[in-house]
């Protein structure tokens, strides 16, 4: 079964980067394309940016531009969000989603189960 | 950037009723929507994608229709497990947006 699996929660100062991975198993990793959405304490939900797990493309929310990478390692079948520049804003629970299409952007079929980011001096 | 109003913000309900939200987009999205299920501390769940369509093993009693503007999210029977928010979202247009969520409650 599709199962993605993320890293633990992490506490950052501002100013900070984190590094958040997910782990894709169930399925072949470069056949979906993956998405990160956020979601702040109480707030809804936000899209980050999306990767080709096939080809490494990237598209990012221009909100997000210059401070988010997402990656990937085939060859651990494991997507990277790394943001930079936290701030006390950007403490929110942090959501890797597959793409039921290898390439573009359609629908997320299967979630991870989140992992909390907390931005505190 | 494409945005999508929800409403109403939050709505109580008895056992059996039927549950109506509305997601208005800014601009025609043509069927480019989809539905999402999130309950408390839970990821998302996709219910229903391209405006009408079942995801796999999801209950009948869920429904979506709409075209271009305006969507409509059912629940023709609700039961106490569909406490949740749920979450309109569009696929039409970079970046990717959602609405601001409407939590379910039971009577």
């Amino acid at each position: 079964q599709v199962q993605l699996v993320q890293s633990g929660a992490e506490v950052k100062k501002p100013g900070a980067s984190v590094k958040v991975s997910c782990k894709a198993s169930g399925y072949t990793f470069s056949s979906n394309a993956m998405h990160w959405v956020r979601q702040a304490p109480g707030q809804g939900l936000e899209w980050m940016g999306w990767i080709d797990a096939g080809n490494g493309n990237t598209k990012y929310s221009q909100k997000f531009q210059g401070r988010v990478t997402i990656t990937r390692d085939t060859s651990a079948s494991t997507v990277y969000m790394d943001l930079r520049g936290l701030t006390s804003e950007d403490t929110a629970v942090y959501f890797c989603a597959r793409d039921s299409l290898r390439s573009g952007w359609y629908h997320f079929d299967y979630w991870g189960q989140g992992t909390l980011v907390t931005v505190s001096s | 950037d494409i945005q999508m109003t929800q409403s109403p913000s939050s709505l109580s309900a008895s056992v059996g009723d039927g549950v109506t939200i509305t997601c208005q987009a800014s601009q025609d999205i043509s069927n480019h929507l989809n539905w999402y299920q999130q309950k408390p501390g839970k990821a998302p769940k996709l219910l229903i994608y391209d405006a009408s369509n079942f995801e796999a093993r999801v209950p009948s009693r869920f429904s979506g229709s709409g075209y271009g503007t305006l969507f409509i999210f059912r629940i023709s029977s609700l039961q106490p497990e569909d406490v949740a928010t749920y979450y309109c979202h569009q696929y039409d247009t970079l970046p990717l947006t959602f609405g601001g969520g409407t939590t379910v409650e039971v009577k």
